[in-house]
């Protein structure tokens, strides 16, 4: 089965810096989809970033970047300038390619923006 | 385009009553997906459904819970008699189609008290 981990329950950066969130999963299959998604106060889940795991570019949007090694099975998440509006609850989320729903979810991390 | 909506953001139940939470998926969407999000973890897929079809509800309690998608109006996931242990977040999400490229789109959840 499929599993996701976010090792870091809690992460903190000073405003304007560079911070990385780190993700691995563990699975067998040799095509799939990984995303980010964002937790703000208010709850609602947004998407930051997806990256398709036969594509060998990094997927970037922005401040976000991802770091995908797909041997390590490791993708993290790269934010750029740090804003305070990014403070929020980031998950980590693997998908088989050949499904669309089921995500497997990491137990997220707490990001915390220092001004 | 309006996002994903869901109704009501927040609601309290005593045990023993039911609960009845709302979900109007994206405009063009006619696929939508049922997460719970317990305090402190990633979210849990519970079901999966299209315009008047389960397609998969194997992450639902067999018991109690059970889900819907009319023809007409929202999806609804139905929880009878409550009980504290169902105190949790409920977000729905939507995606046009059920090809496995398409990104499923989050709406702001349905916080859930059972007192």
């Amino acid at each position: 089965a499929q599993t996701v981990t976010q090792s870091q329950p809690e992460m903190s950066v000073q405003e304007a810096e560079t911070v990385t969130l780190s993700c691995t999963y563990d699975t067998s299959e040799s095509d799939y989809y990984l995303f980010w998604y964002k937790q703000p106060p208010s709850r609602q889940m947004i998407l930051v970033i997806r990256q398709e795991a036969y594509k060998q570019q990094n997927a970037t949007e922005n401040r976000f970047s991802v770091n995908f090694q797909k041997a390590a099975k490791s993708f993290s998440l790269k934010i750029s300038d740090s804003q305070l509006g990014d403070a929020a609850m980031y998950f980590c989320a693997y998908r088989r390619m050949d499904s669309n729903y089921q995500l497997i979810w990491g137990a997220g991390t707490k990001l915390i923006i220092k001004p | 385009n309006a996002g994903v909506m869901q109704n009501p953001r927040h609601l309290v139940r005593r045990r023993g009553q039911e609960a009845r939470l709302r979900c109007s998926p994206m405009k063009g969407h006619s696929h939508v997906y049922w997460y719970r999000q317990l305090p402190e973890e990633g979210l849990k897929f519970m079901v999966y459904l299209q315009k008047e079809n389960i397609i998969d509800e194997s992450g639902m309690p067999k018991e109690r819970f059970s889900a819907e998608f009319p023809k007409e109006g929202p999806s609804i996931l139905r929880i009878q008699q409550v009980v504290r242990g169902d105190s949790a977040a409920y977000f729905c999400a939507s995606s046009r189609s059920g090809q496995d490229w398409e990104t499923q789109y989050f709406g702001p959840g349905t916080r859930l008290l059972v007192l």
